[in-house]
């Protein structure tokens, strides 16, 4: 149960678009499409993005998209905002019915 | 309003046992499979156990295998997780969260669990 690999850190300026990758292995992301994405703003809960590697629950802006090639998954974040800035983690179903999550970006709007 | 809120968390020594509940409202509890997650103080999230509707299914994470359990009660709209074994390294903010597709959908604030002799 080893956690998908993201990067620590990713930065962009407002209006910017920035994508952040989560990198694991057949038995997980590249095995199933039941990838999702989360944002966490310090001492908050973390709230979904995106589910099944590419849908947006009800109420999240579109400039917020996913995909996925191979064992790696992406997020975007076009038109960057101040209040993007946070934490980003994805998550996957592995084989062996476990899940996982990735380590974790901190993304800075410059 | 959906909502999912934690309770039980507590300071315990290493080697004891806590549980914790989660309280769910606002939606029809029972279809719905349902997670603990937790992060560890400046750390990222860890996936911990997974239960199904009708508690037909569950899964665990290896760190915890063997010393949590996790059960559900639809008649009260609750989820659990009985904590045994305690370490050290278990002391983490621990959040209810709603499955969807193997996705989660739905988060409590988290509960706090410290522990430490």
């Amino acid at each position: 149960q080893s956690a998908l690999t993201q990067p620590p850190s990713a930065s962009g300026s407002p209006g910017q678009s920035v994508t952040i990758s989560c990198t694991g292995t057949s038995s997980d992301v590249g095995g199933y499409n039941y990838v999702s994405w989360y944002q966490q703003h310090p001492g908050k809960a973390p709230k979904l993005l995106i589910y099944e590697v590419t849908k947006r629950p009800s109420g999240v802006p579109d400039r917020f998209s996913g995909s996925k090639s191979g064992n790696t998954a992406s997020l975007t974040v076009s038109g960057l905002q101040g209040e993007d800035e946070a934490d980003y983690y994805c998550y996957s179903y592995a084989a062996s019915n476990t899940l996982v999550f990735g380590g974790g970006t901190q993304l800075t709007v410059l | 309003e959906v909502r999912l809120v934690e309770s039980g968390g507590d300071l315990v020594q290493p080697g004891g046992s806590l549980r914790l509940s989660c309280a769910a409202s606002g939606f029809t509890f029972s279809p719905y499979s349902m997670n603990w997650v937790r992060q560890a103080p400046g750390k990222g999230l860890e996936w911990l156990s997974y239960i199904r509707s009708s508690s037909s299914v569950i899964y665990y994470a290896d760190s915890v295998k063997g010393r949590f359990t996790i059960s559900r009660d639809d008649a009260k709209n609750s989820l659990y997780l009985q904590m045994n074994s305690l370490r050290d390294e278990d002391t983490a903010v621990y959040y209810c969260a709603r499955g969807y597709q193997y996705s989660l959908d739905v988060w409590g604030p988290g509960t706090t669990v410290t522990v430490s002799s």
